[in-house]
């Protein structure tokens, strides 16, 4: 019963420097969505993807790339690290966007120094 | 633009109702979600509105005004578990959720 999987749990970077999350899911979802939250704000869409193949931007893309070469997977890279990137980021899914709820994993806390 | 209106913190004790308010301003509107998230956890499904009124899940209830852009979560019987941040989220005319800060609920004994 894994649901949505993010790895790392936990990672500290140097500004400049490059990485990826990743986010799996086993529930056969065909939307996929990576979010940051900030303290004092609301979960913010940084992009998504609406199916194999597919990606589009939310609304904080700048600084981001994504990846979904397979269904299951969706990867959220950072090409050069800024403090301002700083956050809690999360991976989500859903069947559907209408009346379907997301599904979220544990999130990433990244902290960049 | 678009907005979501919530308020930040509410105090309640074991055993009482507390109902947590939002109002929001979207581009369209295509149903409402309330998510719970525990501190330091992921967010968690609630409820989903897309017509008006009350819709009731055991303890916990969510109630729908699309006229007036106005939705609220009430929580029967709150238990210390309940301590929490609830999180209002419309779904826009693009089918996108805009993501409310969340209301911190805090039970006290």
């Amino acid at each position: 019963n894994a649901g949505v999987t993010q790895t790392p749990k936990f990672r500290v970077l140097k500004t400049g420097q490059s990485m990826t999350l990743l986010c799996a899911q086993d529930m056969n979802h065909e939307y996929m969505y990576w979010y940051r939250q900030d303290p004092g704000m609301g979960l913010r869409l940084i992009h998504y993807s609406v199916g194999e193949g597919t990606t589009a931007k939310g609304e904080v893309p700048d600084g981001y790339n994504v990846s979904r070469l397979k269904k299951q997977n969706f990867l959220l890279g950072l090409e050069s690290a800024a403090p301002s990137q700083t956050s809690v980021y999360f991976c989500a899914s859903s069947f559907g966007q209408e009346n379907q709820p997301q599904h979220f994993g544990d999130g990433t806390r990244l902290s960049i120094l | 633009g678009q907005n979501i209106d919530q308020p930040t913190e509410m105090t309640a004790t074991e055993g009482a109702i507390v109902q947590i308010n939002c109002t929001y301003q979207t581009s369209g509107f295509n149903g409402l979600f309330w998510y719970q998230q525990h501190a330091g956890e992921a967010p968690t499904f609630l409820s989903y509105n897309v017509l008006d009124g009350l819709e009731e899940k055991g303890r916990f209830s969510s109630f729908l005004s699309r006229s007036k852009g106005y939705s609220y979560l009430l929580l029967k019987e709150l238990q210390m578990k309940d301590s929490a941040s609830y999180l209002c989220a419309p779904l826009d005319s693009n089918y996108q959720l805009i993501w409310g800060a969340g209301t911190k609920l805090i039970i006290k004994p």
